[in-house]
């Protein structure tokens, strides 16, 4: 399988607790979008890298939330002292440069208890 | 206001059905607008992109109209494989890959 993959799927956790979430991108990508979707909602933009470089961070990435992308390939998502606001899946996406179309990987569902 | 908006729906439509969604975006600044389909506890998937002038891709057409920050879809000869949600989706930039603002997304189920 060749498209966005993350990992894990689920993700269920206490209140409080720190949680990271993985994502690796189409390999040949160097584009790569982090977003969270509620039920009921569409997704929403938190932050992207080109590269190894934080392009773009949205309100929405509060002080706990920090991601990564360290050597340019894959993605990591940290969420520190978890709330139940927190509980929505998290999307990863990627594109090249030049493309029109963002590819979106199965996303994690999280459940923050 | 919300950046992007669509009526939630759902809209529950025969087989064979024509079927019309709209949606209104706030920032007349958004240069770019396309529409993903989303189906249930799935990835929202690129289905097509809107330009001015109108595009058809099969029984899918989307047009745009800049002047009145509006954005719509038609889906002609429905099928059941049509059933999902579909998002409106703007950017400010000149393609897709940048930051996508989404809309809440529209929920149509086609009924055999």
């Amino acid at each position: 399988d060749t498209g966005v993959s993350q990992d894990p799927r689920h993700k269920i956790t206490k209140r409080g607790q720190n949680v990271t979430f993985r994502c690796d991108p189409i390999s040949e990508h160097n584009r790569l979008y982090w977003y969270r979707q509620t039920l009921g909602q569409g997704p929403e933009f938190l932050t992207y890298f080109q590269n190894e470089a934080q392009l773009e961070k949205s309100r929405l990435l509060s002080d706990r939330f920090s991601a990564e992308r360290p050597k340019g390939s894959f993605s990591t998502l940290e969420i520190q002292r978890t709330e139940q606001g927190d509980s929505a899946m998290y999307l990863c996406a990627s594109s090249s440069a030049d493309q029109e179309t963002q590819y979106f990987g199965p996303g994690t569902r999280l459940l923050v208890l | 206001r919300k950046e992007v908006e669509q009526d939630p729906g759902p809209f529950n439509v025969p087989e064979g059905a024509t079927v019309a969604f709209n949606c209104t975006y706030s920032n007349s600044a958004s240069q770019s607008f396309f529409w993903y389909r989303q189906d249930c506890r799935k990835e929202p998937k690129l289905l097509m992109s809107v330009y001015s002038s109108g595009n058809e891709d099969g029984r899918f057409t989307a047009q745009l109209n800049r002047a009145s920050q509006y954005i719509s879809l038609l889906i002609r000869d429905s099928k059941l494989s049509d059933s999902a949600t579909y998002l409106c989706v703007v950017s400010l930039f000149n393609f897709g890959n940048e930051k996508l603002t989404f809309g809440t997304g529209t929920r149509l189920t086609i009924i055999p």
